[in-house]
Parts: structure tokens; sequence; C-alpha cells
């Protein structure tokens, strides 16, 4: 496809369920990120991937969260025994190069704890 | 650790221009400045960047101060699809990875009325 692709769309989970959020990047995209927004908050950075770098997980808020990311193509964000404080819209962006271009995001996944 | 400054809110009437001011006081000289728009519900959207020039593209212009430390964002005749939160993001194009990350503020949430 021609954008970002994001699944699912939306997820509702059960507290202490595992869940597992799908990006599909714009093909030759090197650079990955994944942001999480809470509703009526900002953007945080949670994770980053560029080429076949080790990824920058500094922004992941607990051990409870992961990704990984084969290549330049697909990546999964992994939250392990999710919790209510998890309840977000989790965003994916890619883009050529990390320092000269522009982001494209996806449409995110809106992740509910309940 | 804000490295710009906007207003909350701004409010435009359909079919004229809108400026929307980002002061950037600290801005280094390989700092790029970045704009991107999120209309309800969805991802952020790239909408337009530059370091010392002037820019136009097909969505807006971006008007930078000599000095650099502020730039407008330029809605040529908006309409009621241009209603959004508007980010002024600034990006060290020294630092590789996410430390040259896009670091999201609150932005300007931008009405357009009828």
């Amino acid at each position: 496809g021609a954008g970002v692709s994001q699944s699912p769309s939306n997820k509702v989970t059960e507290k202490g369920k595992d869940v597992e959020l799908r990006c599909d990047p714009i093909s030759g995209h090197t650079a990955l990120y994944w942001y999480r927004q809470r509703l009526g908050q900002g953007l945080e950075f949670l994770i980053y991937f560029q080429g076949n770098s080790a990824p920058d997980k500094s922004g992941l808020p607990s051990d409870r969260f992961s990704a990984e990311r084969t290549g330049e193509s697909v990546s999964t964000l992994t939250i392990q025994r999710t919790q209510q404080e998890d309840s977000a819209v989790y965003l994916c962006a890619s883009s050529f190069d990390s320092l000269y271009y522009g982001y494209t995001f996806g449409s995110g996944t809106r992740l509910t704890v309940v | 650790d804000a490295k710009t400054t906007q207003p909350n809110s701004m409010e435009s009437n359909e079919e004229e221009p809108v400026h929307l001011p980002c002061n950037h006081s600290t801005i280094s000289g390989t700092d790029y400045i970045h704009w991107y728009r999120q209309l309800p519900s969805q991802g952020p959207e790239y909408v337009i960047h530059g370091l010392t020039s002037n820019v136009n593209n097909r969505m807006a212009s971006l008007a930078i101060a000599e000095d650099r430390k502020s730039s407008t964002l330029i809605l040529h005749r908006a309409t009621l699809r241009d209603a959004a939160v508007y980010y002024c993001i600034l990006r060290d194009v020294n630092y590789g990875g996410s430390q040259g990350n896009l670091i999201f503020g609150k932005g300007t949430k931008l009405s357009v009325k009828p």
C-alpha cells in the first residue's frame, strides 16, 4: 500500500493479557518509530529502528513493552501483562531517512485495557 | 524541556488565511523546523519543514524569521478540513538515532468556522 498500515485498528483486552500490535511501513523506508498517545495528551516516543542497527529502546516505559522489526519491513510492538494505564493509541511512523525527511504516520491502534 | 512555544488554540474563518506562530528562541544552527498536524482520530501528518529559507509546498508555506528564533506556518485559504492540532518541532540533524527524534509538544488546536 501507499501508506503506513497498522493493525488492528482497535483492540480491547483484559488486564493482564498480552497484546501484539503490528506496523507495515512504507516500502523502502529504513526508519521506523513507535509512539504512544494517551487520550487528550501528546505523543510519547517509545522505540526507534534504523535499518539493521540496534534499536533505540530508550522510550519504552517498562520491561513489559518490547518491539521487533524484521529487516526493513514489518514491526510488532508487544505489551505483556497489560495494565489499564497502557490504554492509548499506539502510532507507528516510517521514513526514508531519519534525519532529513518527514515521517509518515499510520492511523494507529486504539488499545483499551479493561 | 519543550524547545518550541505555540499558542494553545486559534480560530479561523473558512477561506481566510491562517498564520500559526511558533517561538524557538534557543534554536541551534543545525535544528530544522518541522510542522506536523493531527486531524481528529488520525495519526499526525507531515506538513512542511525548513532550515533558514522560507518554504512552500502544496499544503502550506513556512516563513522563518531572519534570526530563526521564530517561524510561522501559513495556510493560505483555510478549509474545514484544516481543523487540527498543529505541531511545531525542532529536529537537530547533528544527532543520529532517536536523539534526532521528533518530540511532540502540545501544539496549537486550530478551529475553522464556516
